[in-house]
């Protein structure tokens, strides 16, 4: 099955620089990737995602980007704000099955 | 909006007992799944639905049952508890089984067997 690996598992930033979150996958049929943030005692929400026709994807200050040949993903968060604090998870999809990443713990020191 | 909602948030169980994880979901959707969360490992699938009366198998189905009589409620039964599924349990909604249709998770319930 997909095997997908999420670095680093944990990230501290300050305020205002940007942050980057990056997965690998393994299967080449994987074919559309998500990403979540997850706040303390809540369910994972999604943030922005990226099908496999699609190099990049912006939404206001958050991006994210694939390359297929390398089968690697990325989420890139700029000018960043303590409400960016979460755990960010990435997953890959074949079909109905998706697989995730074991998350990145995203801090934002004021 | 109500979206996917999980009953209980919190239950504490003693080895060997049965219990129920209640999962509902006020869209309309067609695929409904559970996971457990656990430190360091990610999402894990349990069991999912791509419609009424079809379940099937996730990457650790086992002491897990599941069922789907209607499109709305998805319930998770552990058969007899064991320590090894304390853990965190989401259920999960998407439009369509179909590639690349985003999937919703209800708020989680957490789960400790002593």
């Amino acid at each position: 099955g997909e095997n997908v690996e999420q670095h680093p598992s944990t990230l501290s930033v300050q305020e205002g620089d940007s942050a980057v979150i990056k997965c690998t996958y393994s299967d080449s049929a994987s074919n559309y990737f998500p990403w979540y943030k997850q706040e303390l005692g809540k369910g994972p929400q999604l943030i922005i995602d990226i099908r496999s026709n699609v190099g990049e994807k912006k939404d206001q200050r958050i991006a994210v980007t694939l390359n297929k040949t390398a089968k690697h993903f990325s989420l890139h968060i700029t000018e960043t704000q303590p409400e960016d604090s979460a755990v960010y998870f990435c997953a890959a999809s074949i079909g109905n099955q998706f697989y995730f990443g074991t998350g990145t713990s995203l801090t934002v020191i004021p | 909006n109500a979206g996917v909602t999980q009953t209980p948030k919190f239950q504490v169980l003693k080895t060997g007992q049965s219990m129920t994880l209640q999962c509902a979901q006020d869209m309309n959707h067609e695929y409904m799944s559970w996971y457990r969360q656990d430190p360091g490992m990610g999402l894990r699938l349990i069991h999912y639905s791509v419609g009424a009366g079809i379940t099937d198998q996730g990457e650790v189905p086992n002491g897990y049952n599941v069922s789907r009589s209607t499109t709305e409620d998805f319930p998770l039964r552990l058969l007899s508890a064991a320590p090894s599924q304390t853990s965190v349990y989401f259920c999960a909604s998407s439009y369509s089984a179909r590639t690349g249709n985003t999937i919703y998770f209800g708020e989680g319930s957490w789960l400790t067997v002593v």
